[in-house]
């Protein structure tokens, strides 16, 4: 069953801007991951917060995770056009061994 | 360059043929893993291998079988193929269960 949803699931913005996109899951979770994909290409991972951490960032990128509101936001600052994908977020529930639950993804588009 | 490789890129079956996708990383990463990709339902997790000679099942593993007799190579067999399972099939690998996963760029099936 799917754990992450993405929320919202399409996002048009400019560039030079900021996307936020949110993550909810059902279950408590190890880690949450959050992957990028372009068009008709594989899912490229971006980063990953563990259970106990609050925050993480990776360059341009922003994670947070709240534990007690089972969500977790991807913040891309500075937006470029290259950034047009789609986003994904996934769990890994359990003992880990049973591969990563995915949500359905946002579409982002930077317009030039 | 390290990854990888899916074959074939794409291919249209008729249905009750039997059909392996191939999937061959040289990372030396112990997990592998099989989804399929379908529109507006995201990745669903079909069979996953945490290490060579084990597998399990995922989310949506009937009509499917897996095998893992060596480190490198996790092949995805359908026995007979339905229409149902039409869709984009990724493999991807990881460390470690719980680390981050590195997909291939896909295989695109049709069962007509």
């Amino acid at each position: 069953s799917q754990q992450g949803e993405e929320d919202p699931q399409a996002l048009s913005i400019q560039e030079g801007e900021n996307a936020t996109m949110n993550c909810s899951y059902k279950t408590s979770i190890n880690n949450l991951q959050w992957y990028r994909q372009n068009s008709g290409r594989g899912l490229v991972h971006l980063i990953l917060i563990r259970s106990n951490e609050r925050e993480k960032h990776s360059g341009r990128l922003r994670v947070t995770l709240d534990t007690s509101k089972k969500s977790s936001s991807l913040l891309i600052t500075a937006s470029r056009a290259a950034d047009t994908a789609s986003y994904f977020c996934a769990v890994y529930s359990g003992g880990g061994a049973d591969g990563l639950t995915f949500g359905k993804g946002t579409h982002l588009i930077i317009q030039p | 360059i390290a990854g990888i490789t899916q074959a074939p890129t794409s291919q249209i079956l008729a249905a009750g043929r039997r059909m392996t996708l191939r999937c061959t990383q040289d990372m030396r990463h112990n997990a592998m893993y099989w989804y399929r990709q379908d529109l507006g339902l995201g990745l669903r997790l079909i069979h996953y291998s945490n290490t060579a000679g084990t597998t399990g099942k995922g989310e949506v593993p009937d009509g499917y079988s897996v095998s893992r007799a060596n480190t490198d190579d996790f092949p995805l067999t359908l026995a007979s193929a339905v229409p149902s399972q039409t869709s984009v099939y990724f493999c991807a690998s990881s460390a470690e269960p719980l680390s981050p996963q590195h997909f291939g760029d896909g295989t695109r099936l049709s069962i007509l």
